[in-house]
């Protein structure tokens, strides 16, 4: 079975200042997706960012970006320019090619201080 | 607009009761998903459902059960046997299992047992 690990329950990052959320999974597949959801307190499951395996460049949707490196399992999200409203839990995601179900990590508190 | 409409937003069960959680989306979408969610446990998935009249066990399907006679529409209902109910409830939707594109979320349940 896949596994999600967040080694990081908090973090806390400056306004304007760049923030990495870590994430390791564990699979034995080679075809699979990665995703990186953020919950604000609102509580609203929000995709921030997706990867998929067999893609060798990174990630980048504006601020946010990944350093997804496949042979060490690690799926990293890079935030720069940290704004207040990115105050929120950030949950990494893996699912296997084929499969119906999203595997979820435990989730990374991130605040962001003014 | 589209999107994943959850209601009620907060519902309260008395020991014993059955509670129905009401998921509806008019994305147009064939998949959809009930996930639970506990402090420090990320999002764990109780159910999900490929095609209408078809649905499939979860990692935590033990006291849920689920329906889906629409397409737009998939309720979960929380029975006396589940025993540790009192969490918040997540529904989401995405285009088909072949099609891993990003999961839409609801707004949320927030269940608890009085």
């Amino acid at each position: 079975a896949q596994t999600v690990t967040q080694s990081q329950p908090e973090m806390s990052v400056q306004e304007a200042e760049t923030v990495t959320l870590s994430c390791t999974y564990d699979t034995s597949e080679s075809n699979y997706y990665l995703f990186w959801y953020k919950q604000p307190p609102s509580r609203q499951m929000i995709l921030v960012i997706r990867q998929e395996a067999y893609k060798q460049q990174n990630a980048t949707e504006n601020r946010f970006s990944v350093n997804f490196q496949k042979a060490a399992k690690s799926f990293s999200l890079k935030i720069s320019d940290s704004q207040l409203g990115d105050t929120a839990m950030y949950f990494c995601a893996f699912m296997k090619q084929g499969s119906e179900k999203l595997v979820f990590g435990k989730g990374t508190k991130l605040t962001v201080n003014p | 607009d589209g999107g994943i409409t959850q209601s009620p937003k907060y519902l309260f069960r008395k020991e014993g009761q059955n509670v129905t959680l009401s998921c509806e989306q008019n994305l147009n979408h064939d998949a959809m998903y009930w996930y639970r969610q506990d402090p420090g446990q990320g999002l764990r998935l109780i159910y999900y459902s490929q095609i209408v009249n078809d649905f499939q066990k979860g990692d935590i399907a033990e006291g849920y059960s689920v329906s889906r006679e629409k397409k737009e529409s998939f309720p979960l209902t929380v029975t006396s046997a589940q025993k540790n109910p009192t969490a918040f409830y997540l529904c989401a939707s995405s285009i088909s299992r072949d099609a891993p594109t990003e999961a839409f979320f609801g707004q949320g349940t927030r269940l608890t047992v009085v």
